[in-house]
């Protein structure tokens, strides 16, 4: 299995900021996933990331709020723009072992937002 | 629209209590599906996986059996324990989604008292 570590475990920001959420692997993966858990809420995937192209971001979620960056087969982050209180929720890095597509996820971002 | 449903969702058993819980899926056509711990605030820890192909997966215990055509699955934990309290996630992957996506349940809650 994958070991996925992610920074900051939490924080808690400001209306209008920005926050940069960083995924590191322990192994080369080809695909990294961003999911969102709204508080109370199941997991919802925001993208999916390839190293050397653009992310592809499922229904509901756009670029412009969520940029993510996936400049090699071990890291990613992922932004979480202009933030509103809304956006107070847990994200979660996962990768996925290609082999048996068993996914591994990491322990999470808390996000709060004032 | 592929969905996936937990029942009950929350569960309160004396420890030592054997317990089932359920997972139902909407399309039969899946790659797999896929059991998760969380931890309150935490991230999500893989119990176990089931491909499309099999019947059931066990781990210590922990079994977990998978009817396809009747787009059921269930978790049978044997002999609870207080550490056993924690949400469980059944995530399904479904054909039409694209073998990347996990479609998530919406948990079920287990306490597990002394």
């Amino acid at each position: 299995s994958a070991v996925i570590s992610q920074k900051p475990s939490r924080d808690i920001c400001q209306r209008g900021t920005s926050l940069t959420i960083q995924c590191q692997v322990d192994s080369q993966v080809t695909m990294m996933f961003w999911y969102r858990q709204q508080p109370g809420q199941s997991l919802t995937l925001i993208a999916t990331a390839n190293q050397g192209s653009e992310a592809t971001y499922e229904s509901g979620f756009v670029i412009d709020k969520f940029p993510i960056s996936r400049p090699n087969l071990t890291f990613s982050t992922l932004t979480v723009s202009n933030m509103s209180p809304e956006d107070s929720s847990i994200y979660l890095c996962s990768v996925d072992n290609y082999s048996y597509n068993e996914q591994f996820f990491g322990p999470g971002t808390r996000l709060t937002v004032l | 629209k592929q969905e996936v449903t937990q029942i009950p969702a929350a569960l309160s058993v004396p420890e030592g209590e054997n317990l089932v819980l359920n997972c139902s899926f909407t399309d039969s056509a899946i790659y797999n599906l896929q059991w998760f711990r969380q931890d309150p605030g935490k991230g999500l820890t893989s119990l176990l996986l089931i491909q499309s192909s099999q019947r059931e997966q066990t781990s210590g215990r922990l079994n977990a059996s998978l009817d396809k055509s009747s787009g059921r699955s269930t978790l049978y934990i044997a002999a609870s324990q207080p550490g056993d309290s924690a949400t469980y996630l059944c995530a399904v992957r479904f054909m039409n989604t694209g073998f990347q996506k996990l479609v998530f349940g919406t948990g079920t809650r287990l306490l597990v008292s002394p």
